[in-house]
């Protein structure tokens, strides 16, 4: 059982160039969301979906974009990357509010 | 206001004795709940233990505890026999019913804990 697969692990951008991260789960899981962890500040959310094609803003979504067009994936886009999206995403998913999230192993992004 | 407050950003303990490591969370929810996550040094976010609001009993989860008292609105974790392999940073994270989806969470800045041979 895979769970939540991010890819990649690594990624190392130049200002203004854009890229998805791709996130996909195996549990048939409703909820996704995406999250970026910076150092001491824990995780804060981008975006999140509870449901395909449904899709809603978290705490911290200026420069990205996220789409929902399964059950199973849910990529976030950045379409011109800064330096200060420089940080650690990991995507998560569940099933209830009660349900713990599932997260995938994060992708260290550098914008350099 | 943070919603969710750890007040120890590092703790030092000895292997095989307890530690408890503080959170508390503000919000007007009257139903909401609290989880910790751990994330040792290779990054993932490894799921602990999970309190709701209206859960009468203190969570227990193996050598985990949750140390729930509503009034003061704090959800500390206890890890009981400490081991070497406890040593991660740990995250209280809090979801509230009247959130976007009811299932996001706000997460705490962490606490380090190192365990000492």
């Amino acid at each position: 059982n895979a769970g939540v697969t991010q890819t990649p692990k690594f990624q190392v951008l130049k200002t203004g160039q854009s890229m998805t991260l791709q996130c996909a789960q195996d549990m048939n899981h409703e909820y996704m969301s995406w999250y970026r962890q910076d150092p001491g500040m824990g995780l804060r959310l981008i975006h999140y979906s509870v449901g395909a094609g449904i899709t809603d803003q978290g705490e911290v979504p200026n420069g990205y974009n996220v789409s929902r067009s399964t059950t199973e994936d849910f990529p976030l886009r950045l379409l011109s990357a800064a330096p200060s999206q420089t940080s650690v995403y990991f995507c998560a998913s569940t099933m209830g509010s009660n349900q713990p999230q599932h997260f995938g192993d994060g992708t260290r992004l550098s914008i350099l | 206001a943070q919603k969710i407050t750890q007040t120890q950003p590092g703790m030092f303990v000895q292997e095989k004795e307890a530690v408890t490591l503080d959170c508390t969370y503000d919000t007007s929810d009257q139903s909401y709940g609290l989880f910790w996550y751990k994330q040792p040094s290779s990054g993932e976010m490894i799921f602990l233990i999970y309190q709701g609001s209206y859960d009468e009993q203190n969570a227990t989860e193996g050598r985990y505890s949750l140390n729930f008292q509503k009034a003061r609105k704090s959800a500390n974790l206890v890890i009981s026999a400490s081991q070497l392999g406890d040593s991660a940073m740990y995250f209280c994270a809090m979801r509230e019913a009247s959130s976007g989806s009811a299932r996001q969470l706000t997460f705490g800045s962490g606490t380090q804990l190192t365990v000492l041979p």
